[in-house]
């Protein structure tokens, strides 16, 4: 079956560093791929997405590229900020599975001053 | 989330007691979702509903059940309350296709 994986946290960057989030998943067909973070105390909030092979996603700075050749949809940022603290969750919809989205396990960052 | 809210946001009953938790939508989306949020879990799916009065279990339904009698409401109800139950669980809501979801702000349940 479909499945996300995801690199374990939790990450621990100082303001301003790069951040690179790993998520490689394995599915049949051609899924949609997302990235969802979750404030402290709040739900999860779809952060990007693409949705075929070289597409890339971007939103409040983050980036993400679909890849189809490694199976990899890393998420990537520049400079983080304090405020970027969270726990992100990589997943996949398939269209072999309803499009029912299949969650990796989330990686918390947590960015320092 | 915009389009979307849970209630009640907090809840503590005691062991034994049938529990419900509401999601209300005002998207017209088709598809809703029930979720359970647990350290060193992740997100596990409880139970789904694709229409109306049409819903399937998730990987951990055992003990709880769903209803949906309209397209805006889908209910949990924890038939009996155990303490394996505490959790923060959420709600999310889909169009289907590769729309994603949206969730709500979830409902943090404390079983006593």
């Amino acid at each position: 079956g479909d499945s996300v994986t995801q690199m374990e946290g939790p990450v621990t960057l100082s303001e301003e560093a790069f951040l690179t989030i790993n998520c490689t998943y394995t599915a049949t067909g051609y899924p949609s791929l997302f990235w969802y973070v979750q404030y402290p105390g709040e739900g999860l909030q779809l952060l990007l997405k693409a949705t075929k092979a070289d597409d890339k996603g971007s939103n409040k700075g983050f980036e993400a590229t679909y890849r189809k050749e490694t199976t990899s949809f890393h998420l990537e940022k520049g400079s983080v900020q304090v405020s970027d603290s969270a726990v992100y969750f990589c997943a996949l919809s398939s269209p072999n599975a309803g499009n029912m989205l299949t969650f990796g396990g989330g990686t918390r960052l947590m960015v320092k001053p | 989330d915009a389009g979307i809210t849970q209630s009640p946001r907090h809840k503590v009953t005691e062991t034994g007691t049938p529990v419900t938790l509401r999601c209300h939508q005002t998207e017209n989306h088709r598809y809703m979702y029930w979720y359970r949020q647990d350290p060193g879990h992740g997100l596990r799916l409880i139970h789904y509903s694709y229409g109306v009065k049409d819903t399937d279990k998730g990987e951990v339904s055992d003990g709880y059940s769903v209803s949906r009698s309209k397209t805006e409401d889908f209910l949990l109800t924890l038939e009996s309350a155990t303490s394996s139950q505490t959790s923060v669980y959420f709600c999310a809501i889909s169009a289907g296709g590769n729309y994603g979801y949206t969730f709500g702000s979830g409902t943090r349940l404390t079983v006593v």
